[in-house]
């Protein structure tokens, strides 16, 4: 298995809602990503974990939490979200080490928060 | 943190042309710098990486040229194809951990 999957593919939620987006996979990565893209923008880092142990988070707000549950699983926690943060949330895993650590990327899940 | 300008934002060129997109940064440490296609509604996907003791990689119509002096590296696409219309983000890393900064992006359209 050389893909990183996502799930669900789409989500709305209303700002009280609580849902939670889930990223998959099999290469054997020990390092996996959360970013969020917005339209026409590069992708922005907000989470990295490195052998299931948060090494990276961008000063993202609390109403999104990582979890690492093993180390082919990234879920992201959504609660009380704004609509501000409606985006495409990519997943991303690599290697986790060596000068040429390529990231590869999931499909995404596209979020709306009405 | 690391800044990586990219140029241009838009490029328009007519099928069978060729396409440079040149991306600027400041941190003499990166060392890694991989350049992604992202085509409407999908994935960023590696079209081509190089790291920073190499200074030209190429794979069939694509290259990507590196300057570690002038610190820019650039992304060459030969023999346009419309299925090469998409946005091009160049990105790096710096000398430490696996954080990728990237680019802003260029929208890059190949008309018929």
């Amino acid at each position: 298995d050389t893909e990183v999957t996502q799930t669900p593919k789409h989500l709305v939620m209303g700002m009280t809602n609580k849902k939670s987006l889930k990223c998959e996979q099999h290469m054997g990565h020990r390092a996996m990503y959360w970013y969020k893209q917005k339209a026409k923008k590069p992708p922005e880092l907000m989470f990295v974990y490195s052998y299931e142990k948060l090494s990276i988070n961008e000063s993202v707000p609390s109403r999104f939490s990582p979890e690492c549950p093993n180390s082919s699983l990234l879920n992201l926690h959504l609660h009380a979200l704004q609509p501000e943060d409606s985006a495409l949330y990519l997943c991303a895993s690599s290697h986790g080490q060596g000068a040429q650590d390529t990231q590869y990327f999931g499909p995404g899940t596209r979020l709306t928060v009405l | 943190g690391e800044n990586v300008e990219q140029h241009p934002s838009t490029l328009s060129v007519q099928e069978g042309d060729s396409a440079v997109i040149k991306c600027t940064y400041s941190d003499s440490a990166s060392n890694y710098f991989p350049w992604y296609k992202q085509e409407l509604g999908k994935r960023p996907q590696l079209i081509i990486d190089i790291r920073s003791n190499v200074g030209e990689k190429k794979d069939q119509r694509i290259a990507v040229t590196l300057n570690k002096t002038a610190k820019h590296f650039s992304l060459h696409i030969t023999e346009t194809q419309p299925e090469d219309s998409a946005v091009y983000f160049c990105a790096l890393r710096g000398g430490g951990g696996n954080k990728l900064t990237f680019g802003t992006g260029t929208q890059l359209k190949v008309e018929l």
